[in-house]
């Protein structure tokens, strides 16, 4: 079965501390996989996706196929990343079907 | 930037109503957008996919009865919550993409509320 685990519920850092957000996913064939930000008061939103393997707002994610984990990572936080971030898949052949993890809250604290 | 407009933002209705929602992307066509629930502190789940000119596909335990959705137009998708009960209550979002090999794009999302 296709799944994605998001196992931390909420990330507390101080700014400038490194983030990790961690994501495991389950999936046998070959996935697409993003990471989505929702912050305060406004829409979910596309932060980045393994195949354009781009930084945005300083994080990056790798996809590693032996761990099956998609990573997120910032070396140096800042308060305006708090948010809620959601690890998603798309496993069914690009169809655009996603499947969502159960989220992590982030709070960077001053 | 791809902007994807749900409406309304809030319902709160009687139970035994039918309330339906509406996905526009506003500046591009979308012969695909999907619906999700998400109940309080969960994640989203994908209900089913909207296709442009015919049915939509449900996801497995989704009643297609009870939430009806219509794709009538390249820029429109409904969603209609059918004789809501307590148990529908949840926020429904919709998303788009502009094409095949692009990101989707998320609404706001819907609060619906029965009493």
């Amino acid at each position: 079965a296709q799944r994605v685990t998001q196992p931390e519920k909420l990330l507390s850092v101080f700014k400038g501390a490194p983030v990790e957000l961690k994501c495991n996913y389950s999936y046998s064939g070959s996935p697409e996989l993003f990471w989505y930000v929702q912050y305060s008061r406004q829409r979910l939103q596309l932060l980045l996706r393994h195949i354009s393997r781009e930084s945005i707002k300083g994080f990056t994610a790798d996809l590693n196929k032996g761990e099956t984990s998609f990573h997120l990572k910032k070396p140096f936080a800042q308060e305006e990343d708090s948010a809620m971030y959601y690890c998603a898949l798309d496993g069914s052949g690009n169809t655009g079907k996603l499947i969502f993890g159960q989220g992590t809250t982030l709070q960077v604290k001053p | 930037g791809a902007v994807v407009s749900q409406h309304p933002s809030r319902v709160i209705c009687k139970s035994g109503t039918s309330v339906k929602i509406e996905c526009r992307s506003l500046d591009f066509q979308a012969t695909t957008m999907f619906w999700y629930r998400q109940f309080p502190k969960q994640s989203l789940m994908l209900m089913a996919t909207s296709n442009e000119g015919s049915k939509a596909t449900y996801e497995q335990g989704v009643e297609k009865d009870k939430f009806l959705i219509n794709h009538a137009s390249l820029t429109l998708s409904t969603l209609t919550v059918t004789s809501a009960h307590p148990e529908d209550s949840s926020f429904y979002i919709c998303s788009a993409r502009p094409g095949h090999n692009q990101p989707q794009h998320f609404g706001d999302g819907t609060r619906l509320s029965i009493l």
